[in-house]
């Protein structure tokens, strides 16, 4: 399996515009979740989807991102309009059932620069 | 005060030393435990999962202290290819449900030195 593909693997735009993150999950997995990674932060969680639909949106920042998961094999995070905090490493991850004992796998990341 | 809370370090050691890192988290119906290990600029991977009764994988132990709320990581003879940063994670429930989310600590960092 190619494991968890996300693009693009980095991203560099001015403030103001808008961005999208694309995701691909290992396929069979039933929760994708996204993440954002920053030194200040750590990984904190922006929302996940089960058979995609979203459980928990809790994390997400504000109003400027949305998440979608048209079908089991994609998902998007959308940031409009961007800005320099939203800089950041973002991560998407699938597991299999969303059970105690499953691994989530991490897709490379993309990397995020909001000039 | 975040729900699992890990020193940051970093901390330097030389090859084949043992090293111990601990995790305490807050949540007391969290059920499920890891170790994630992620290398400079990668994404993280499960190092390996923490149970009760502890578990070793090679030069790894890895123990939970339910009473106590901590986890802990040990690693023997350390190697160079074992620096890295080391994210201790808790799996919350909600009542008796599935979360189906991970919390991560925010990372201890290891350099193992020649």
């Amino acid at each position: 399996d190619a494991g968890v593909i996300q693009s693009p693997r980095h991203e560099v735009t001015e403030m103001g515009q808008e961005v999208t993150l694309r995701c691909k999950p290992i396929s069979g997995h039933d929760y994708l979740f996204w993440y954002r990674q920053t030194m200040m932060r750590g990984l904190e969680l922006l929302i996940y989807f089960n058979n995609n639909v979203p459980i928990d949106d809790s994390g997400m920042p504000e109003d400027r991102f949305s998440a979608k998961m048209p079908n089991a094999s994609f998902s998007t995070l959308k940031i409009q309009p961007s800005e320099p905090r939203d800089s950041a490493v973002y991560f998407c991850a699938s597991s299999l059932r969303g059970s105690t004992t499953d691994t989530q796998y991490f897709g490379p990341g993309t990397r995020l620069t909001v000039l | 005060r975040k729900e699992v809370e890990q020193d940051p370090g970093p901390f330097n050691v030389p090859e084949g030393a043992t090293v111990a890192f601990n995790c305490t988290y807050s949540n007391s119906a969290s059920q499920s435990f890891f170790w994630y290990r992620q290398d400079c600029r990668k994404e993280p991977k499960l190092l390996m999962s923490v149970y009760s009764s502890g578990n070793e994988d090679g030069r790894f132990t890895a123990q939970l202290n339910r009473a106590s709320q901590y986890i802990s990581l040990l690693i023997r003879d350390s190697k160079l290819s074992d620096s890295a940063t080391y994210l201790c994670v808790a799996y919350p429930l909600m009542g008796s449900s599935n979360t189906g989310k991970l919390i991560f600590g925010q990372g201890t960092t290891l350099q193992v030195k020649p």
